[in-house]
């Protein structure tokens, strides 16, 4: 089983700025990697695939970039309605997908 | 648009079975792969398995395998997931997620249920 961890666990961010988040395989998953937002009471949306492009409606503010081990969700200038939980999910170890913990990202 | 519609939340007691529904519209049901995720109480996303609704084939994430049954219905564009021999830690929210490529799967997921909450208590 592939292990994806993410970093920080929480991040605190003040609107406007820019946050980072990391998501690391324990093994390579070539570009096979997605990432998704969550807020409280909702389902995940799908916000990138193929580890940098955006899923459809996504803003421009969201990009990803890495390939391998290693991946960085940026979200370039902060909303408030970005504040939310992170999950990253690998989906190049088949037939078993698997998801970061979670960052979440909070306001500072 | 795109739809993915639940049944209603459950409590069910430890060794029984459970089966959520999740009925699509807005597209072919029959297209896309569904699949199931689940989120434990305060927890991270765990992918169980999907079910190629044109032709009803399966593949389910070993931790499941004996306990996981998914189907589907595509007079009704339905898709089920019945989990057995429920446990306390199978207390959890049950989502479906539409696999965003058509016809084989991707397998990330673009458009989801809206979660049913199924709660083993005795």
């Amino acid at each position: 089983e592939i292990v994806m961890t993410q970093s920080p666990a929480t991040l605190s961010v003040s609107p406007g700025e820019r946050a980072t988040l990391s998501c690391r395989a324990s093994q390579s998953v070539s570009s096979n990697l997605a990432w998704y937002q969550q807020k409280p009471g909702q389902a995940p949306r799908l916000l990138i695939y193929g580890a940098s492009t955006r899923a459809t409606g996504i803003p421009a503010r969201f990009s990803g970039s890495g390939s391998g081990t290693e991946f960085t969700l940026t979200i370039s200038s902060l909303q408030s309605e970005d504040f939310a939980v992170y999950y990253c999910q690998q989906y190049n170890n088949w037939p078993l997908y698997t998801f970061g913990q979670g960052t979440k990202l909070e306001i500072k | 648009q795109v739809q993915l519609v639940q049944s209603g939340a459950e409590v069910k007691k430890p060794g029984a079975s459970v089966k959520v529904s999740c009925k699509a519209s807005g597209y072919t049901f029959s297209d896309y792969y569904t699949h199931w995720v689940r989120q434990a109480p305060g927890q991270g996303l765990e992918w169980m398995g999907w079910i190629n609704p044109n032709g009803g084939g399966t593949n389910y994430a070993q931790k499941f395998q004996g306990r996981v049954t998914m189907t589907r219905d595509t007079s009704i564009s339905t898709a089920y997931m019945e989990l057995s021999s429920l446990r306390s830690d199978d207390t959890a929210v049950y989502y479906c997620a539409r696999d965003q490529c058509s016809g084989s799967s991707c397998p990330f997921f673009d458009y989801w249920g809206q979660g049913t909450l199924v709660t083993v208590s005795s």
